[in-house]
């Protein structure tokens, strides 16, 4: 069965400063990687993915993640973080085939506190 | 385009009673998927509906169910309800089999007191 790491509960970062997420997974077959955000009482917010092609993707408000497959990561960067980043971040895995390849499976997710 | 709505919000039962949670998809996908988030456990999968049919169920007991509706809504239903089914369930669609990228409705805050 598959599985995610983030192995960070919590991140205190300085505003402005650069950060980095980690996320290890386990799997025997080949997946598809995802990265949300979930702000306090909120909804998953989908924030970036990589289904297939060029290993490294970025999102629209800065951050970006790059598929290493012989380390099977998928860490989330940012170059310098706002305090609107403040939020848990969460990693998520589907299969690409097998049973139970559609749904999800999320690592335990990981706090990332911005300080002013 | 609207997102995925879910409904109610908030949700105060009792133990031994029973929920239902509604969700709609987005417009045009056919894949309803439902997570339990409870605290401590983290996002954990609980069902899966495709173009009306129950496509698959995560690990937990039969007292969970739902159904999609003709026009992709889905319902979970929680029977006989427990303390510890006290958690947010969050509802999220995709365009079906031919799409990997599921988006997040809001979610409904359970708890049984």
């Amino acid at each position: 069965a598959q599985s995610v790491t983030q192995l960070d509960s919590q991140v205190p970062v300085f505003e402005e400063a650069p950060v980095e997420l980690r996320c290890n997974y386990s799997s025997s077959v080949s997946v598809y990687l995802f990265w949300y955000v979930q702000y306090p009482n909120q909804g998953l917010q989908l924030l970036l993915k990589y289904l297939s092609g060029s290993t490294l993707v970025e999102s629209i408000n800065g951050f970006e993640a790059e598929f290493n497959k012989s380390q099977t990561s998928f860490h989330l960067r940012k170059p310098s973080v706002h305090i609107s980043d403040t939020a848990e971040y969460f990693c998520a895995v589907s299969l690409h085939s097998g049973a139970g390849s559609y749904q999800l499976t999320f690592g335990k997710g990981t706090k990332l506190s911005v300080i002013p | 385009e609207a997102g995925v709505t879910q409904s109610p919000t908030h949700l105060i039962k009792t133990r031994g009673q029973q929920a239902t949670l509604r969700c709609s998809p987005i417009s045009g996908h056919t894949s309803v998927y439902w997570y339990q988030q409870a605290l401590g456990l983290g996002l954990q999968f609980l069902l899966w509906y495709d173009e009306g049919e129950e496509r698959n169920r995560g690990n937990f007991p039969p007292r969970f169910s739902g159904r999609q509706f003709p026009n992709y809504s889905s319902e979970l239903n929680v029977n006989a309800l427990e303390l510890e089914d006290s958690a947010l369930y969050l509802c999220a669609s995709s365009k079906g089999l031919a799409e990997r990228t599921q988006y997040f409705g809001p979610g409904t805050r359970l708890l049984v007191l």
